[in-house]
């Protein structure tokens, strides 16, 4: 099992629409949990960062952790064409080295 | 602020031959990171260096060393490159090295023929 799993996609929603990006991950005692966009061709930047159970809101971006279920969520309301492109999720290994394991990404593309 | 620059953006290498990725940060940020991206691989983490004169091993070292010069400065070099390292190449920095985020430079795409 992958230490940090999302769906390759491709997501594909209409513009407008609510696009709902998943990720799940396998240790337990994870704290810290990130959502990075990456352009085609360009370097990831980090869009959202949530350490506690529930929802963090920014703009149209959400966060959603659940702890108990290992997973954690980014929801983008009223996608835009410039929403298309891969999202990261990103977590935290336990312990003190302040790694970050990275899923391989979900491909969003949002259709005008 | 140029942020995190990373230098060459582009490189073609035969096998065997070698070569050094430079990397500097402009924001005081004491932790860097090298990290590699493959299709389908997500990022994976090579070496990082939690503060100024510490290196340590990530995921994938094996083929690479890495050298902090100094805070803003982190190198990684292959000294005989591979066809497996093909890939491209993002250097990151961040405040500190527990439980924070990364700033990532515009990546290097090498090509090991």
């Amino acid at each position: 099992q992958k230490e940090v799993e999302q769906n390759s996609g491709p997501l594909s929603v209409p513009e407008g629409a609510i696009a709902s990006l998943n990720c799940t991950y396998s240790d337990r005692v994870s704290q810290s949990f990130f959502w990075y966009r990456q352009y085609s061709g360009k370097s990831p930047e980090l869009i959202m960062s949530i350490y506690s159970n529930g929802d963090k809101e920014d703009g149209r971006f959400t966060a959603q952790l659940n702890k108990a279920s290992q997973y954690v969520s980014l929801l983008i309301r009223d996608s835009q064409p410039s929403d298309s492109a891969t999202y990261l999720c990103a977590v935290r290994v336990s312990g003190n080295t302040g790694k970050l394991i990275f899923g391989q990404g979900t491909t969003l593309q949002v259709k005008p | 602020n140029a942020g995190v620059t990373q230098t060459p953006k582009f490189q073609v290498l035969k096998t065997g031959q070698s070569m050094t990725l430079q990397c500097a940060q402009d924001m005081n940020h004491n932790s860097m990171y090298w990290y590699r991206q493959d299709p389908g691989m997500g990022l994976r983490l090579i070496y990082y260096s939690a503060s100024e004169g510490t290196t340590d091993k990530g995921e994938v070292p094996n083929g690479y060393n890495v050298s902090r010069l100094n805070k803003r400065e982190f190198s990684l070099r292959l000294e005989s490159a591979a066809p497996s390292q093909t890939s491209v190449y993002f250097c990151a920095s961040s405040e500190a090295s527990l439980g924070t985020s990364r700033d990532f430079g515009p990546g290097t795409r090498l090509t090991v023929l």
